[in-house]
């Protein structure tokens, strides 16, 4: 159980153009969904917390309107990188929050990423 | 404010040598303790995590990790270490916060420490 897919798994695509990436619980609802970027060799920077049914909450430094999230189901979220540079090219990860039990509170499954390379 | 520190960038062990990959964190109040791995052009994969009750907690893949509250320590464990054990860890602490349209409950990870092991 607790598994988290992402679609697609790479893309290239030219400068200016959007990518939409996807991200599924896939045998579990998640109430909160949780989007990060890697660079190589270096840790997840968390980009913004999704909550279904309501707007995503940023962090600080992060452009809501080039990094458009939404957040349509307890099983889906999205993430548009809008009129893509090739700074943004780096990996993706997004996460979904599966509520164990209440003493518990939340655990966080990964995706398994996407990379993209914008030329 | 919550933080991570993982005081080794490498660990390098020889197979089955035992395996300890450091952590300590600080928060304010009790955390929620959790070790991911990665491997290469992947996503994390959840070992196991600390809540509450007994200090050693077991995961998966052999794994074991020790909460020390008075060191503030959450070292990752492994009696006999593989060559497929090498990979990329994470050590991550979590507020308890719930709820939904906040950012609490977010994960904050340490740098990451690449393990090594050599046949």
């Amino acid at each position: 159980g607790a598994v988290v897919s992402q679609h697609p798994s790479w893309v290239i695509c030219k400068s200016g153009t959007s990518v939409k990436i996807e991200c599924r619980s896939l045998d579990f609802q998640a109430t909160t969904m949780f989007w990060y970027r890697q660079f190589p060799k270096q840790s997840l920077m968390l980009m913004a917390t999704s909550n279904e049914g309501s707007k995503a909450t940023y962090e600080q430094g992060v452009e809501k309107d080039k990094f458009l999230i939404n957040h349509a189901s307890l099983t889906l979220s999205t993430l548009t990188v809008t009129s893509a540079h090739p700074e943004d090219s780096s990996f993706y990860i997004c996460s979904a929050s599966r509520l164990e039990n209440p003493e518990e509170g939340e655990t966080q499954y990964f995706g398994p990423g996407t990379r993209l390379l914008v030329l | 404010a919550q933080s991570v520190a993982q005081p080794e960038d490498q660990v390098n062990v020889a197979e089955g040598n035992p395996l300890t990959v450091k952590c300590t964190y600080s928060v304010s109040g009790n955390p929620y303790l959790f070790w991911y791995v990665q491997y290469p052009n992947r996503g994390l994969q959840f070992l196991l995590k600390y809540i509450t009750g007994d200090n050693l907690v077991k995961g998966s893949y052999g794994f074991e990790a020790e909460f020390n509250k008075s060191q503030t320590s959450f070292h990752l464990k492994k009696p006999s270490a593989l060559v497929s054990d090498s990979a990329l860890y994470f050590c991550a602490v979590r507020d308890r916060g719930r709820g939904r349209g906040s950012t609490l409950g977010r994960l904050y990870f340490g740098r990451g420490t690449q393990l090594t092991v050599w046949p």
